[in-house]
């Protein structure tokens, strides 16, 4: 069965710092992998989606994420934090084929001043 | 493209009471979602329906829940009867064959 496991549920950075957001998945075949973004009051917007071209995958406002199959992570991460990057952030797995997306738990990004 | 379309945006009901949560989704995408968003047990998918037919309702919590999608355009989601543990934030979400999904802003429901 598929899985997603989102390490951290809040994430503190200041203005300008590295913005890492750790995702790691399991599933039984080659997976979709997705990450989300959540504002207040808003359904969930597409970051970017991994569907087995290249590794390295490059999203809206900055972000990017990079698929390493061997440690079986999918983790998020922008080079320097703008105070609108505060969100939530959801990483999903599809199976290749299927319909079903799971979402992990959610990591709750904030952006310091 | 006017994205998948929810109503009502909130919804504030007595328990007991019936609810229904509807759902546009984007033209031609064939698969729809509903899913639940709590703090307590975060996005959970509660049905999914691929040509107008529901495939997996595994994540229906119970018999008072019900979902159904009488044509491409629409579905509703139900509840009867209603009770405070059903307040949640309902989501319903579309794609195509190997699209991501895109949701709607969903449907906030108060059960009180």
């Amino acid at each position: 069965a598929q899985s997603v496991t989102q390490l951290g549920s809040h994430v503190s950075v200041s203005e300008g710092a590295l913005v890492l957001l750790r995702c790691n998945y399991s599933s039984s075949v080659p997976p979709y992998l997705f990450w989300y973004v959540q504002y207040p009051n808003q359904g969930l917007q597409l970051l970017l989606k991994y569907t087995s071209a290249a590794t390295l995958v490059k999203g809206i406002n900055g972000f990017e994420a990079e698929f390493k199959k061997s440690e079986t992570s999918f983790h998020l991460t922008k080079p320097s934090a703008h105070m609108s990057d505060a969100a939530e952030y959801f990483c999903a797995v599809r199976d290749t084929g299927g319909f079903k997306t799971i979402f992990g738990a959610g990591t709750r990004l904030f952006v310091k001043a | 493209d006017a994205g998948v379309i929810q109503s009502p945006r909130h919804e504030v009901t007595e328990m007991g009471q019936e609810v229904t949560l509807r759902c546009k989704p984007i033209s031609g995408h064939n698969s729809l979602f509903w899913y639940r968003q709590t703090m307590m047990r975060g996005l959970e998918l509660l049905i999914y329906f691929n040509n107008n037919v529901p495939i997996d309702d595994s994540g229906m919590p119970e018999d008072r829940f019900s979902a159904k999608m009488p044509n491409a355009s629409f579905s509703t989601l139900k509840i009867q009867p209603s009770e405070p543990r059903d307040s949640a934030v309902y989501f319903c979400a579309s794609s195509d064959s190997n699209s991501p999904l895109h949701f709607g802003n969903g449907t906030r429901l108060t059960v009180t």
